[in-house]
């Protein structure tokens, strides 16, 4: 059940670009997208609601495909400061069981 | 504002012995979840919580209990404390979760040794 997230691991330069894919097998009403920082809880990037909803924050953003139960979040001009794990997160349709995907561990070099 | 409070932040327990992690949240949120952590990999939902008085079992549930006797506070109780429970134990809350940010505690380490 648990959102199967790719890549698992990606390490950029600053500046470069980075996709990471969350694939659900089962129905997606939204998706959201966190990030965390070793030894830190994670923190809160955007939720997508509806399907082939498009968000922004920053050089941030992410897409939502409902047909499809994928969501991709999009890193432009990556910083330093973009490292960490991503994970997306979703609740399971029909029941209130909140669940994360299985990450993605992101290092950008100077 | 305090938002999601976890107590305690460290802890070692000996094997066999009994604890209990404690979650408290101010913003009135019906919906409240514990998560572990193992070392390098993603969050495991443990037990959540739909309002006082209703809990369920999340994915890896076998070894704790909850109970929900109030909004604000959902405790997570670790019985016979197994080295298997060596982990970071997020408590988390939301108003609502399918449209709303899911709010997380500080966390909790733990080791059984």
């Amino acid at each position: 059940q648990q959102p199967v997230q790719s890549p698992q691991a990606v390490i950029l330069r600053e500046g470069e670009d980075a996709v990471i894919n969350c694939s659900s097998s089962k129905a997606l009403y939204s998706v959201h997208w966190y990030r965390q920082k070793h030894g830190e809880a994670p923190v809160f990037l955007m939720i997508l609601l509806k399907g082939g909803e498009q968000k922004g924050h920053d050089k941030i953003s992410a897409s939502f495909n409902e047909k499809k139960q994928q969501s991709s979040l999009y890193l432009t001009a990556s910083q330093l400061s973009y490292s960490g794990t991503y994970f997306c997160g979703t609740e399971i349709a029909g029941t209130y069981k909140y669940i994360f995907g299985t990450g993605t561990r992101l290092k950008v070099l100077a | 504002n305090a938002g999601v409070t976890q107590t305690p932040k460290f802890r070692i327990l000996k094997i066999g012995q009994s604890m209990t992690l404690q979650c408290t949240q101010d913003m009135n949120h019906n919906y409240m979840y514990w998560y572990r952590q193992d070392p390098g990999m993603g969050l495991k939902l443990i037990y959540y919580s739909v309002g006082a008085g209703i809990t369920d079992k999340g994915e890896v549930p076998n070894g704790y209990n909850v109970s929900r006797s109030t909004t604000e506070d959902f405790p997570l109780r670790l019985e016979l404390a197994a080295p298997s429970q060596t982990s970071v134990y997020f408590c988390a809350s939301s108003f609502q979760p399918s449209v709303n940010t899911i709010y997380f505690g500080e966390g909790s380490w733990l080791t059984v040794v």
